[in-house]
């Protein structure tokens, strides 16, 4: 069981909108700790995508956003490529249990 | 440019320990944190712990507490993280990644991780 949570699976066709969400708690997000994003593809290690809930790294696509609503974030992915098929997660600090980094348990993005 | 540049892959018994490093290179060694995280076949990522190559200090997860030291090597640029007493659910690839360091006028630390190594695959197996 993940602290944070995000949907198993997504998916969407070529062009398409999508978004993933990552659900807190007053521990993390809420506790004023960000939410971070990073893409997995297949076989590879991961890779920093958002940061600090809306920055986008040098190189990363402006079709890749982040945002912020309560203890929550989401990531959304516009304009939809077979590319961007891949392991999402989040990821943020957790005061909990000593306080540690937590990862959400990730999502699998599928592109039709 | 950055990297993160990791040992090789490790087949051990149940019991055994193993150490795993990570060397990187394109910045000044000491001035970012460098965090460990694992991921079993098929599962998510797993954070196990942080190292301030800087002065040395760690900070591991519960989970981890008893059984993983990081270390570091400030001649050689080098992390090292050791895992002991494997047992077969350990199986997994481990990675390191870089961590930007904020500080404020009392303390500092580290929020995302930047950079990561290309993984080293630890098999534990009897």
């Amino acid at each position: 069981q993940s602290v944070l949570t995000q949907p198993p699976s997504v998916s969407g066709a070529p062009g398409q909108r999508v978004t993933i969400s990552c659900t807190g708690s007053s521990s993390n997000i809420g506790a004023g700790f960000a939410i971070h994003w990073y893409q997995q593809l297949p076989r590879t290690a991961p890779k920093l995508l958002i940061y600090d809930y809306t920055n986008r790294p040098s190189g990363v696509p402006d079709r890749f956003s982040g945002s912020k609503s309560g203890t929550s974030a989401s990531l959304a992915i516009t304009g939809l490529q077979a590319e961007d098929e891949a392991d999402y997660y989040c990821q943020s600090y957790d005061t909990s249990l000593s306080g540690s980094w937590v990862f959400g348990g990730g999502t699998k993005l599928t592109v039709l | 440019q950055v990297q993160l540049v990791q040992s090789g892959a490790e087949v051990k018994k149940p019991g055994a320990s193993v150490k795993v490093s990570c060397r990187p290179s394109g910045y000044t060694f000491t001035s970012y944190y460098i965090h460990w995280v694992r991921q079993a076949p098929g599962q998510g990522l797993e954070w196990m712990g942080v190292i301030n190559p800087g002065g040395g200090s760690t900070s591991h997860a519960q989970k981890f507490q008893d059984r993983v030291t990081m270390t570091r090597d400030t001649s050689t640029s080098t992390v090292y993280m050791e895992l002991s007493s494997l047992r077969s659910e350990d199986t997994a690839v481990y990675y390191c990644a870089r961590g930007p360091q904020y500080c404020t006028s009392t303390t500092c630390s580290t929020y995302y991780l930047d950079y990561w190594g290309q993984g080293t695959l630890v098999t534990v197996s009897p």
